[in-house]
């Protein structure tokens, strides 16, 4: 049973609008989360985190909202890049119980168009 | 600043042979980590070490073993290779402790193929 869940396989932009890519999750024990983005032949890079007790964080283009009670995150990106185009992962910790191990979800593929 | 490295990139093996995946990192991280990742799915927890000298199992262990050989280097070794474990194999590496979350760090990945 899949505790992240992205529903969404693939999403396509315009350069220049805004992102938006979804994560759901049913561990109500996770307390951090984080989105990655992956190029081909490459590892995870780190993007944004946010902890349990905020809602919101921002980074440059780059914003994630959280949303507790629905059990849902979202990853902005504004404007959108062509660089941009990458699959996103969201994961989420259970932070002191879990020594850091993350729990990913499938990814979704984005595609920025110029 | 290399982050963490792993070696090979790709390998070839046929089914009943071993080998052994190593991984090093040189940010000075307590916790290091063994992830595969099969087309079409996230990545999946193989096993993980959170201090030098500890290992546990993560969620996908069977067939698996790994060692802690110091603070930097963390190997995943395959004792007899069966088709299933083809697939791209991360590490990462942490500066994980209780009440401090921090962001893992990933290498390149290898990318296994067994026959």
């Amino acid at each position: 049973d899949q505790q992240v869940k992205q529903n969404s396989p693939s999403l396509s932009v315009q350069e220049g609008r805004i992102s938006i890519l979804n994560c759901d999750y049913t561990n109500s024990m996770f307390d951090y989360f984080l989105w990655y983005k992956k190029y081909p032949a490459e590892g995870p890079t780190f993007l944004i985190s946010i902890s349990s007790i905020k809602d919101k964080n921002e980074d440059g283009r780059f914003t994630v909202f959280l949303n507790k009670s629905a059990k849902h995150l979202s990853l902005h990106i504004v404007p959108s890049q062509p660089g941009d185009s990458a699959v996103y992962f969201c994961a989420a910790s259970e932070g002191r119980g879990s020594q850091g191990n993350l729990i990913f979800g499938k990814g979704t593929k984005l595609s920025v168009k110029p | 600043n290399a982050g963490v490295t792993q070696t090979p990139k790709f390998q070839v093996l046929k089914t009943g042979q071993s080998m052994t995946l190593q991984c090093a990192q040189d940010m000075n991280h307590n916790s290091m980590y063994w992830y595969r990742q099969d087309p079409g799915m996230g990545l999946r927890l193989i096993y993980y070490s959170a201090s030098e000298g500890t290992t546990d199992k993560g969620e996908v262990p069977n067939g698996y073993n790994v060692s802690r050989l110091n603070k930097r280097e963390f190997s995943l070794r395959l004792e007899s290779a069966a088709p299933s474990q083809t697939s791209v194999y991360f590490c990462a590496s942490s500066e994980w402790d209780v009440g401090s979350n921090q962001p893992q760090h990933f290498g390149d990945g290898t990318r296994l193929s067994i026959l």
